[in-house]
């Protein structure tokens, strides 16, 4: 399997839930991102890993948590959302040093999240 | 900080012909880059072209083709002959040289709808 592969593709769950988001790239990147995409608004970065690092959080509530185990899985644990985190989350990778830098993105094709 | 203004929430186009999709940017740097992306309904973000700041010459792709006028930090998409495959999300994306600034963030417009009519 090539690309970016992100479980599951639907979910719904409870404020008082917990669940993950699951992804993986098949690509060699050294870097991987979420972001956040709601309804009328730009596409909003959430968290940036490079080579298994975070290296950026953007204000983001402690209600969600990533997860980066090696440098092909990326995780977003979420525990007690809100109504209004409702939204499609993608997960992304890029290939940011060394041989095949292009600084462009490669995405998943998303989870889309109901919190009800 | 970045922003990138997609001025077009809608766009319609006859199949087979062309249409010029906008979009503006604002930055005080001189190196960067700039990415077109697709997302159908099966959501995946697809990259369409992508051109470097620094390079005078327009990108092309097949059917698609940019104006990017740096001076007016303009980066508009052209899809010609358009097909019912391209009725699509369109949004544009700019993101700053790692030689200038370290930020990994990809910073994207608004997003123009796309409907090619048969």
């Amino acid at each position: 399997e090539t690309g970016v592969t992100q479980t599951p593709r639907h979910l719904v769950m409870g404020m008082t839930n917990k669940k993950s988001l699951k992804c993986e790239q098949h690509l060699g990147h050294n870097a991987m991102y979420w972001y956040k995409q709601s309804a009328k608004k730009p596409l909003e970065l959430m968290f940036v890993y490079s080579l298994e690092e975070r290296v950026e959080n953007n204000s983001v509530p402690s209600r969600f948590s990533p997860e980066c185990p090696n440098s092909s899985h990326l995780f977003l644990h979420l525990h007690t959302l809100q109504p209004e985190d409702s939204a499609l989350y993608l997960c992304a990778s890029s290939q940011d040093r060394g041989q095949g830098t292009n600084y462009g993105y490669t995405f998943g094709s998303g989870t889309r999240l109901t919190v009800v | 900080a970045q922003t990138v203004t997609q001025s077009q929430p809608e766009m319609s186009v006859q199949e087979a012909e062309t249409v010029t999709l906008s979009c503006t940017y604002d930055t005080s740097e001189s190196d960067y880059y700039l990415f077109w992306y697709k997302q159908p309904p099966s959501r995946q973000m697809i990259l369409v072209i992508r051109q470097e700041a620094y390079k005078q010459q327009n990108a092309t792709e097949n059917r698609f083709s940019v104006n990017f006028q740096k001076a007016a930090k303009s980066f508009s998409l052209k899809i010609s002959d358009s097909q019912l495959g391209d009725a699509a999300m369109y949004f544009c994306a700019y993101r700053s040289a790692p030689w200038v600034d370290s930020n990994y963030k990809l910073t994207f417009g608004k997003g123009t709808l796309l409907t090619v009519n048969p």
